[in-house]
């Protein structure tokens, strides 16, 4: 079975200061991939970054980071000097070989207070 | 090229009604996918819809049903609607559902059952 794991709720930090968003998943299969979708208060998932399971390399867009590690089922997220309009709802999606489907996590919600 | 559009965008129904909601994909893109996002279960997946056909579905009774058309569309319908789902529906498009593939959601249709 496939499971994605969002471990913080909620989280709060202070305009300019870093964050990490935790994401862990479970999968059996060997070829799977990964995503990151933002979702602001309109409601609308906006794709951030997809990641395949051959590739650790870690990936860095503008203030956004992904870390990938294999060895520890996990792909985090960075935001370095995080801005208001960083406050959303941000989820972790795995998807795999079978079923057609995304398997997302429960969600982080980031409040970036100026 | 336009996003993914869904129509409406709220909708407030009563209990033992039933509802009509509406998915036009990203030109190009052939496979649609419907969610239901709720507070306590978060992201589940309903159904997954390629070339007209069903080709996965989540955990959602029968009263839960949709189609797609052959220009890609899609709507999904609940019959005798409950208070529980009460919900943002999201709707998400693919190239080709594959597991290689992003999938690039719609700004979601909130319905409200009373």
């Amino acid at each position: 079975a496939q499971k994605v794991t969002q471990a913080q709720t909620e989280i709060s930090v202070v305009e300019k200061e870093d964050v990490t968003l935790d994401c862990v998943y479970e999968t059996r299969d060997t070829t799977y991939y990964l995503f990151w979708y933002k979702q602001p208060p309109s409601g609308e998932l906006v794709f951030l970054i997809r990641r395949n399971s051959f590739d650790e390399q870690n990936e860095i867009s503008g203030r956004y980071s992904w870390n990938f590690q294999k060895s520890t089922s996990s792909f985090n997220f960075t935001i370095t000097a995080s801005q208001v309009v960083d406050s959303a709802v941000y989820f972790c999606a795995l998807s795999v070989p079978t079923g057609n489907q995304f398997y997302f996590g429960t969600g982080t919600s980031l409040t970036v207070i100026p | 090229k336009a996003g993914v559009t869904q129509t409406p965008r709220y909708l407030i129904k009563t209990r033992g009604q039933q509802v009509t909601l509406s998915c036009s994909p990203i030109s190009g893109h052939r496979s649609v996918s419907w969610y239901q996002q709720t507070p306590g279960q978060g992201l589940q997946f309903l159904f997954e819809y390629f070339s007209e056909t069903q080709r996965n579905k989540g955990n959602f009774p029968g009263r839960f049903s949709g189609r797609q058309f052959s220009n890609s569309r899609s709507e999904m319908n609940v019959s005798t609607l409950e208070l529980g789902d009460s919900a943002l529906y999201l709707c998400a498009s693919s190239f080709r559902g594959r597991l290689t593939d992003t999938q690039y959601f719609g700004p979601g249709t909130r319905l409200t059952v009373l």
